[in-house]
């Protein structure tokens, strides 16, 4: 089942903050994030596991809380070069692979 | 140099067709992925290798064969395309240590866009 991002999309103004969400029904083992511009392939951001410390890729950072399958990611003062559509990619313990999320379309405007 | 990469970009046939899809990674990676994004842009695992061995075969049509010569490399090959084939299919490899949990990063190659007319 694929785990679902909220919101769907948000505009922003440079240098404002955003939250992503990515929720799933499963018990996760790892949560990754990755962006997408248009017409270009996902970059991975940065990945949260299991028991592990919350993460940070510039002034972008990111939680994982295992007891309620979700996992949140943090813009902070957004950058022009923020705007893209941000997945979640979840892991459960003994599938090797990930399935992403709905996707999130954020717009960062000057 | 191009870490991953695909050919070709944009791929356009008629219904019925077969047509392949390369990819080649020169990051020295273990394992290869095919992904699937639809029109929604919903990004979906077909198959991923590990040396050479399949790993993960996803619920995919028998129509879609995986094929690794060696670990640098996973084509695609589709046979006798339908309209809903349409999409764009990326490649991706990692580090991942076969059945071991996904803790790696995986690279993405740019994507092959398929339009099935």
């Amino acid at each position: 089942q694929q785990p679902v991002q909220s919101p769907q999309a948000v505009i922003l103004r440079e240098g404002e903050d955003a939250v992503i969400n990515c929720s799933s029904s499963k018990a996760l083992y790892s949560v990754h994030w990755y962006r997408q511009k248009h017409g270009e392939a996902p970059v991975f951001l940065m990945i949260l596991l299991k028991g592990g410390e919350q993460m940070r890729h510039e002034k972008i950072s990111a939680s994982f809380n295992e007891k309620k399958q979700q996992s949140s990611l943090y813009l902070t003062a957004s950058q022009l070069s923020y705007s893209g559509t941000y997945f979640c990619g979840t892991e459960r313990s003994g599938f090797q692979k990930l399935v992403f999320g709905t996707g999130t379309r954020l717009l960062v405007s000057p | 140099d191009t870490a991953v990469s695909q050919t070709p970009k944009y791929l356009v046939t008629q219904m019925g067709n077969d047509k392949s899809i390369k990819c080649e990674q020169n990051l020295g990676h273990d394992t290869m992925y095919w992904y699937k994004q639809d029109s929604k842009k919903f990004l979906k695992i077909m198959f991923s290798y590990n040396n050479k061995e399949l790993i993960i075969n996803e619920t995919v049509p028998n129509r879609f064969s995986p094929k690794s010569p060696d670990k640098a490399h996973l084509n695609l090959h589709i046979n006798s395309l339908e309209l809903g084939d349409s999409a764009v299919y990326f490649c991706a490899s990692s580090q991942q240590p076969g059945l071991a949990a996904i803790s790696y990063e995986q690279y993405f190659g740019p994507g092959t866009r398929l339009t099935v007319t």
